[in-house]
């Protein structure tokens, strides 16, 4: 079974700087890639999927992740985060009629 | 609009009070699911539904009952609660088997 295992629970920032969330994945032949993210006190919402093709996959809000098939690896970046930001961040993996989900990345931004 | 609704979005009970937590999708999706997050586990799956009267257990399903008899609603049945089923749950659908998946706002459930 495919899982997915993100490596930094919690990530405080200030504004306007950069963020990199890691996430890596259990090697398979073929592998679809989520980033959800959850606001607070609101449900998931999809941030970017990898599928196939470009590695560089944008989503939205400006995050960007890059799958890197030799590094089994989806980090999640921005360059530039906003207070509005402030969310937990969650990898996930497609997995025998499910997601198999990250521990999550609480990510904290600070004026 | 496409979305995936639940019900009640709070709720607090006590121990062995039997509850349902409703989920309904107008996508005309055929893959339902529901998920309970906790702290620094993520979301696990309790059980999914590939049609309407086909449901299995996912990786945590002790406690808990589903139905699908309706391919628009997968009903989630607490018969007896316990304090270590206060969680925040989640109802997801899809047109795959799990490929992508729209989620529900969330249900709180507090059991005392």
């Amino acid at each position: 079974a495919q899982s997915v295992t993100q490596l930094d629970s919690q990530v405080p920032v200030f504004e306007e700087a950069p963020v990199e969330l890691r996430c890596n994945y259990s090697s398979s032949v073929s592998v679809y890639l989520f980033w959800y993210v959850q606001y607070p006190n609101q449900g998931l919402q999809l941030l970017l999927k990898y599928l196939s093709g470009s590695t560089l996959v944008k989503g939205i809000n400006g995050f960007e992740a890059e799958f890197n098939k030799s590094q089994t690896s989806f980090h999640l970046r921005k360059p530039s985060v906003h207070i509005s930001d402030t969310a937990e961040y969650f990898c996930a993996v497609p997995n025998d009629y499910k997601l198999s989900f990250g521990a999550g990345t609480t990510v904290t931004v600070r004026a | 609009e496409a979305q995936v609704t639940q019900n009640p979005r709070y709720l607090i009970t006590v121990t062995g009070k039997k509850l349902t937590v409703t989920c309904s999708q107008n996508m005309n999706h055929e893959y339902m699911s529901w998920y309970r997050q906790d702290p620094g586990l993520g979301l696990r799956q309790i059980y999914y539904s590939m049609n309407v009267e086909v449901t299995d257990k996912g990786d945590v399903p002790e406690g808990y009952k589903v139905s699908r008899k309706e391919k628009r609603n997968f009903p989630l049945i607490l018969e007896s609660p316990s304090p270590n089923q206060t969680s925040l749950y989640f109802c997801a659908s899809s047109s795959n088997t799990g490929i992508k998946q729209f989620f529900g706002p969330g249900t709180r459930l507090t059991v005392l």
